[in-house]
């Protein structure tokens, strides 16, 4: 049973690019929650969507970052006009359900550099 | 105040001793709660959930008291490979993680 899968794990993006980070959740796995983590910081929540739903998005940034779970396919987190300060680790996790006794499962992390 | 707190650390200890980590967290609502480890530049890893009666695995003790909103991991006979940083991570419909207490165990 293969783990949540994150791809790439390393991105290096110009200022002004789009950066699109991708996570496969755990197989039987319908919930999926992306997480920031700064250099030197502790992970912040960033959303959390089940399939073709955005259910939590409030620790998302007001403008250029988004993120989808599309019927087929994985879960993206797009982040438009990037910069130096989205440089970062990006986690994805996934649980089987929304209860809130269910751990997370983490991913590998995508670490995105921007120059 | 911060949601999820934790001793800052670092702590640095020789192999064979006992460590305890402590973690407060503010959101009485908190439904479950969580010991994550991360190794540098890996991602989190679930160490244990913690219970109301507290657990045990191994080496490794967690206790919940939630009249105090406080949390405590205790790792006995460290190891080497013990060495990382403890997460404490609290479910209040979303997960949310404490900065972490980093932990280096010498021989």
């Amino acid at each position: 049973n293969a783990g949540v899968m994150q791809n790439p794990r390393h991105l290096v993006r110009r200022r002004g690019q789009e950066a699109r980070l991708r996570c496969s959740p755990m197989k039987g796995h319908s919930h999926v929650y992306w997480y920031r983590q700064l250099p030197e910081e502790g992970l912040k929540f960033m959303v959390y969507l089940q399939k073709e739903n955005i259910i939590d998005e409030s620790g998302m940034p007001k403008e250029r970052f988004s993120a989808e779970f599309p019927k087929e396919g994985p879960s993206i987190l797009r982040i438009q006009q990037v910069v130096r300060g989205d440089s970062a680790a990006y986690f994805c996790a996934s649980s089987p359900l929304t209860d809130t006794y269910y751990e997370q499962y983490f991913g590998p992390g995508t670490r995105l550099t921007v120059t | 105040r911060k949601e999820v707190e934790q001793d800052p650390g670092p702590f640095n200890v020789p192999e064979g001793a006992t460590v305890a980590f402590n973690c407060t967290y503010s959101n009485s609502a908190s439904q479950s709660f969580f010991w994550y480890r991360q190794d540098c530049r890996k991602e989190p890893k679930l160490l244990m959930s913690v219970y109301s009666s507290g657990n045990e695995d191994g080496r490794f003790t967690a206790q919940l008291n939630r009249a105090s909103q406080y949390i405590s991991l205790l790792i006995r006979d460290s190891k080497l490979s013990d060495s990382a940083t403890y997460l404490c991570v609290v479910n209040v419909g979303d997960m949310r993680f404490g900065a972490g207490t980093r932990l280096t165990v010498k021989p």
